[in-house]
């Protein structure tokens, strides 16, 4: 059984950096066959894609957030991690981490309980 | 704006079948397969339909799905009190080269 967990800050300032990790539990990162994935969730709305992290350190971020987007594998504490940069109120948000899949299915099949972050000063 | 098309609500009494739809383009929903999640709300989705029309173990067989061209669908027969939740429709988008969802549809039974 996969488990996923993110940690971080539940409150971050505008134009800062938010930075979140996912520990991972019962699969190693650095194995091939998963994308390390973050989704978000504003209030109210409905699931976003934020990017993805391959093993091999490949990363692919949703467009509309690559200019602020940076993703990270930490192989030896098997976690990946997120940091979104110059955050503003439209980034309050919970965010999940979760594994997607690079079968065919392409299923995100595990997925951390979420931490919401909110941007305030 | 979603990338895939939902209706943003669904209702039914209990026992009868709600259908949502889920409309995409020949780079996602078109060249892919299909999955769906259930989310209750205060909790992180939760895997329910994969590969367009495959449940994965603890899934209720009241759950099914299909996948035709560029759009595809999601039923839940038997409705039950325990079904009133978000559904998000998912594909992976070929331009994109990642995931793209619905826009979620909420299920109330009433």
């Amino acid at each position: 059984q996969v488990h996923l967990q993110e940690s971080g800050p539940g409150l971050v300032k505008p134009s800062q950096t938010l930075s979140l990790v996912c520990t991972v539990s019962g699969e190693s990162v650095s194995r091939g066959g998963s994308y390390w994935s973050w989704i978000r969730q504003r209030p109210g709305k409905g699931l976003e894609w934020i990017g993805y992290v391959y093993p091999s350190g490949i990363t692919n971020s949703n467009p509309s957030l690559e200019s602020r987007t940076t993703l990270s594998l930490n192989t030896s504490s098997n976690q990946f991690s997120l940091k979104l940069r110059s955050v503003t109120a439209a980034d309050t948000a919970v965010y999940y981490c979760a594994r997607l899949t690079s079968s065919w299915t392409r299923k995100f099949d595990y997925w951390g309980q979420g931490t919401l972050v909110t941007v305030s000063s | 704006q979603s990338v895939l098309t939902q209706p943003p609500s669904a209702s039914g009494t209990p026992g009868q079948t709600v259908d949502i739809s889920c409309s995409g383009s020949s780079s996602n929903i078109g060249d892919n397969s299909v999955n769906w999640y259930q989310q209750v709300p205060g909790t992180a989705p939760k895997l329910l339909i994969y590969s367009s029309h495959q449940r994965p173990s603890g899934v209720p067989d009241r759950f099914s799905a299909s996948k035709s061209g560029t759009s595809a669908s999601l039923a839940i027969s038997g409705l039950q009190s325990e079904d009133e939740a978000d559904y998000y429709c998912a594909a992976w988008d070929d331009s994109l080269n990642g995931p793209v969802f619905g826009g979620g549809t909420k299920v109330t039974v009433l």
